[in-house]
């Protein structure tokens, strides 16, 4: 299976604090993107990194790939209160059908 | 000014009824998506369409029809609704040279009783 999988499943900080992810996925990949889902919304996208690519810079965000680990993190810097959410990598293969398979996501809290 | 836009938001039926999600996309994208998200948050994608065209169906029960008129729209039609069949459904836009950059809808809680 292609599908990736967010480590921690849970994650808890105080403001001010970095908060940092991590995605395991099975495949080679085109890309991979980062996702973020507020409690009751949709899916936003944060960023996206190519398989030639290792790392990407987005204000607070920062993402690493390390493609032959099969595994990219997601830093979230100097987070704020309005940082809690649900973190989601997503993939899509390398000659596969064209889909992004979602992993199963890691909740951040962030305590003000 | 909505760029993915979904209804309705809620969805309470009784199992066995047929019921439709409708979903509109104003961002000019050629590809629309339906995906499922069950209760511990497990996004799965059911269908595609490129174009009006579908190109992926993920072994969804033949109960899940979706039905694109256009490219700007991709409606779900459920029938014989199941106990299994609640969850928040998401539509999703993406454009096909955009390396699946997906805009998604804010969801439909579908609740079968």
């Amino acid at each position: 299976s292609q599908q990736g999988e967010e480590d921690p499943q849970a994650l808890s900080i105080q403001e001010g604090e970095n908060a940092t992810m991590n995605c395991s996925y099975k495949t080679s990949i085109n890309n991979l993107q980062w996702y973020r889902q507020n409690s009751g919304r949709g899916l936003v996208h944060l960023i996206l990194i190519r398989s030639n690519e290792r790392e990407k810079h987005s204000g607070r965000l920062r993402v690493t790939l390390d493609t032959s680990k099969k595994s990219s993190s997601l830093l979230i810097t100097a987070s704020r209160a309005a940082d809690t959410a649900s973190y989601f990598c997503a993939t899509s293969a390398r000659g596969g059908s064209e889909k992004l398979v979602f992993g199963k996501g890691t909740k951040l809290t962030v305590n003000p | 000014d909505t760029a993915v836009s979904q209804t309705p938001k809620y969805l309470v039926t009784q199992m066995g009824n047929d019921k439709s999600i409708k979903c509109e996309q104003n961002l000019g994208h050629d590809t629309m998506y339906w995906y499922k998200q069950d209760s511990k948050k497990f996004l799965k994608i059911m269908f595609s369409y490129n174009n009006k065209e579908l190109i992926i169906n993920e072994t969804v029960p033949n109960r899940f029809s979706p039905k694109s008129p256009d490219k700007a729209h991709l409606n779900l039609h459920i029938n014989s609704l199941e106990l299994g069949d609640s969850a928040v459904y998401f539509c999703a836009s993406s454009q096909k040279s955009d390396n699946l950059k997906l805009f998604f809808g804010s969801g439909t809680q579908l609740s079968v009783l």
